[in-house]
């Protein structure tokens, strides 16, 4: 079964510094996609950004980018220009396949960032 | 298009009471999901759907959980005892293709229960 770990419980940064976020995982699979959502405190997961093994080049959306070692098995996400809104807790996820042609998720535990004015 | 629908938002009841939530996925999202989050963890799957049909259950626990999804549309999930350990926020989650989206699945934003 596939495991996703995140280090790092909480982390926090000055408002429009950058931060990193770490996420590894455990996997035998060859293509796979990884994401990394966001959840405030409306409790809604929120897709961030994702990235397909089978692609070389780092995912990026706007501020956020990730850096992402396959070889490592690990999957990190910077946020730069860090803004108040970015506050949340963000979990790092991998899409696995059932066996019955469906997929899932499969979350970390998640980082706590807080975002320091 | 409208989101993942969920209620209610907050429940409290006492252990070994009864409990039901309700979710309303995507128009046209065939593949439903019940995640099960506990304070300070990551979202645990309890059971996937595609339409009517379950495709994964293996983590939810048969003897106080049951969920269905009749219609392939609506799902209700249900806690019956619940225990202390049990409380946790309920999250539905849908997707197109089976959860292949490359998009991720959308979330709504979830029941919490806490049983006392």
């Amino acid at each position: 079964a596939q495991t996703v770990t995140q280090s790092q419980p909480e982390m926090s940064v000055q408002e429009a510094e950058t931060v990193t976020l770490s996420c590894t995982y455990d996997t035998s699979e060859s293509d796979y996609y990884l994401f990394w959502y966001k959840q405030p405190p409306s409790r809604q997961m929120i897709l961030v950004i994702r990235q397909e093994a089978y692609k070389q080049q780092n995912a990026t959306e706007n501020r956020f980018s990730v850096n992402f070692q396959k070889a490592a098995k690990s999957f990190s996400l910077k946020i730069s220009d860090s803004q108040l809104g970015d506050a949340a807790m963000y979990f790092c996820a991998y899409r696995s396949e059932t066996g019955a042609g469906s997929y899932q998720l499969t979350f970390g535990k998640g980082t706590k960032l807080s975002v320091i004015p | 298009e409208a989101g993942v629908a969920q209620s209610p938002r907050y429940k409290i009841i006492e252990k070994r009471q009864s409990v039901a939530f309700w979710c309303n996925p995507i128009s046209g999202h065939a593949t439903l999901y019940w995640y099960q989050q506990i304070l300070g963890q990551g979202p645990k799957l309890l059971i996937q759907f595609q339409n009517n049909g379950v495709v994964d259950d293996s983590q939810l626990p048969k003897d106080r959980f049951s969920a269905e999804r009749l219609k392939g549309v609506d799902s209700t999930l249900k806690i019956q005892p619940a225990k202390l350990e049990d409380s946790a926020v309920y999250l539905c989650a849908s997707s197109r293709d089976r959860g292949k989206s490359d998009y991720g699945y959308t979330f709504g934003s979830g029941t919490r229960l806490t049983v006392v």
